[in-house]
């Protein structure tokens, strides 16, 4: 299995909901990680985990909350998010080592009303 | 701050034609992506260099990391529509960790 899934794909949330965003990867990878993407720009780095646990976060705000069950798991919780936080959310996983070769999962598109 | 450069930023030409992106940086890298993405879709990793001076291929997609391990291009010969997304660099720096420094990508439409 060399693949990184995510569901749901689109999501549609209002501002006072709170819904979770799940990652799932089977290769191995002790490091997982969440981006948010805008169109036609790179992804920005939000939360990294290493071996289960939170190594980096970006300053990201607390209305999203990162969570690692297990080692091939990762959700982020969203609440009270605004209209500027839709984008597309991604998930990938890497070893760790000095490559940092990370792979992508699809995607979830966000849409916050 | 590790930043990459890459040019150009959006290219558009004819099916059948030639290309060259590059990603440019006055750091050092200790491996480089490269990934193509499609829109709604996740980057799909495409290739990593690792040696400085290395050269890969993948069918009509030619990688090469500068000497220094500062640069890197992808040449596309004979472009397809099939090859039409939006290219991004990565690089992973020798003191960034688990950090990848992103270019800001070129965006490539092949029209046929």
């Amino acid at each position: 299995d060399t693949e990184v899934t995510q569901t749901p794909k689109h999501l549609v949330m209002g501002m006072t909901n709170k819904k979770s965003l799940k990652c799932e990867q089977h290769m191995g990878h002790r490091a997982m990680y969440w981006y948010k993407q805008k169109a036609k720009k790179p992804p920005e780095l939000m939360f990294v985990y290493s071996y289960e646990k939170l190594s980096i976060n970006e300053s990201v705000p607390s209305r999203f909350s990162p969570e690692c069950p297990n080692s091939s798991l990762l959700n982020l919780h969203l609440h009270a998010l605004q209209p500027e936080d839709s984008a597309l959310y991604l998930c990938a996983s890497s070893l760790i080592g000095e490559t940092n070769e990370q792979f992508f999962g699809p995607g979830t598109r966000l849409t916050v009303l | 701050t590790q930043l990459l450069e890459q040019s150009p930023q959006f290219l558009s030409i004819q099916e059948g034609e030639n290309l060259t992106v590059y990603c440019n940086s006055s750091s050092v890298f200790s491996s480089l992506q490269w990934y193509r993405q499609e829109p709604g879709e996740g980057p799909v990793l495409l290739v990593t260099v690792v040696t400085g001076g290395e050269v890969k291929k993948l069918k009509r997609l030619t990688f090469q990391f500068g000497d220094a391990r500062k640069d890197s291009s992808l040449h596309i010969t004979a472009a397809q529509p099939g090859d039409t997304g939006l290219y991004l660099c990565a690089g992973a720096g020798e003191t960034s960790g688990s950090r990848l420094t992103f270019g800001e990508g070129t965006q490539l439409t092949v029209n046929p």
